[in-house]
């Protein structure tokens, strides 16, 4: 079956631009995550959404940074106005949250490779 | 905030050596999962330990949990380059937490 798939798998943009980071999770997962990755270091959450419940956006850096979650389904990581701290890896994360949380672990996309210039 | 530190934060070795990977927290979590990373893609989950105490292995790995399940432990037996890759320790949420925490990661290298 598929994975969770981002996209683009890499963006380049200039300097104070907007930009928007695709999470397609896979069907039937109701929980969903961002995390960045910079320099190959361990993983920042930003962001969860669970089902229909409010997200947790404790980890959003800044007011620059948003998602939202359609339908139940795809997510869209938008980060406006970009600085060049923002350059980083964004991975996306789906689980299926039925039961116990560990016996539902996060399945991972490629992640969207961001350089701000 | 809970915060997970590994360390080493790198390591080079030759193949057919044992390592050890250590994740330390000083707060308690209900479970702790490994992931491993591979270059240009996302962290795969490896194992997750529940219990404190635990020990699960898998084939040349064996993964330890704390009795206090504040620490977690990898140790790889006779390395291959197949290892190679960024490990990852992520803390399972307590009380009302809904996100796991991630440590700042171990990045192998296994050579020839």
């Amino acid at each position: 079956g598929a994975g969770v798939s981002q996209s683009p798998s890499n963006k380049v943009t200039e300097k104070g631009k907007d930009v928007e980071l695709r999470c397609d999770p896979i069907s039937g997962h109701t929980a969903l995550y961002w995390y960045r990755q910079s320099l190959g270091q361990g993983l920042e959450f930003l962001i969860y959404f669970q089902g229909n419940s409010a997200p947790d956006k404790s980890g959003l850096p800044s007011d620059r940074f948003s998602a939202e979650r359609t339908g139940g389904s795809v997510s869209t990581l938008t980060i406006q106005r970009t600085q060049q701290e923002d350059s980083a890896v964004y991975l996306c994360a789906s689980s299926y949250r039925g039961g116990r949380w560990f016996n539902s672990p996060l399945h991972f996309g490629n992640g969207t490779r961001l350089t701000v210039t | 905030t809970q915060l997970l530190e590994q360390s080493p934060q790198f390591l080079s070795i030759q193949e057919g050596e044992n390592l050890t990977v250590y994740c330390n927290s000083s707060s308690v979590f209900s479970s702790l999962q490994w992931y491993r990373q591979e270059p240009g893609e996302g962290p795969v989950l490896l194992v997750t330990v529940v219990t404190g105490g635990e020990v699960k292995k898998l084939k040349r790995l064996t993964f330890q949990f704390g009795d206090a399940r504040k620490d977690s432990s990898l140790h790889i037996t006779a390395a291959q380059p197949g290892d190679t890759g960024l490990y990852l320790c992520a803390g399972g949420p307590t009380g009302t937490a809904s996100k796991l925490t991630f440590g700042t990661g171990t990045r192998l290298q296994v050579t020839l």
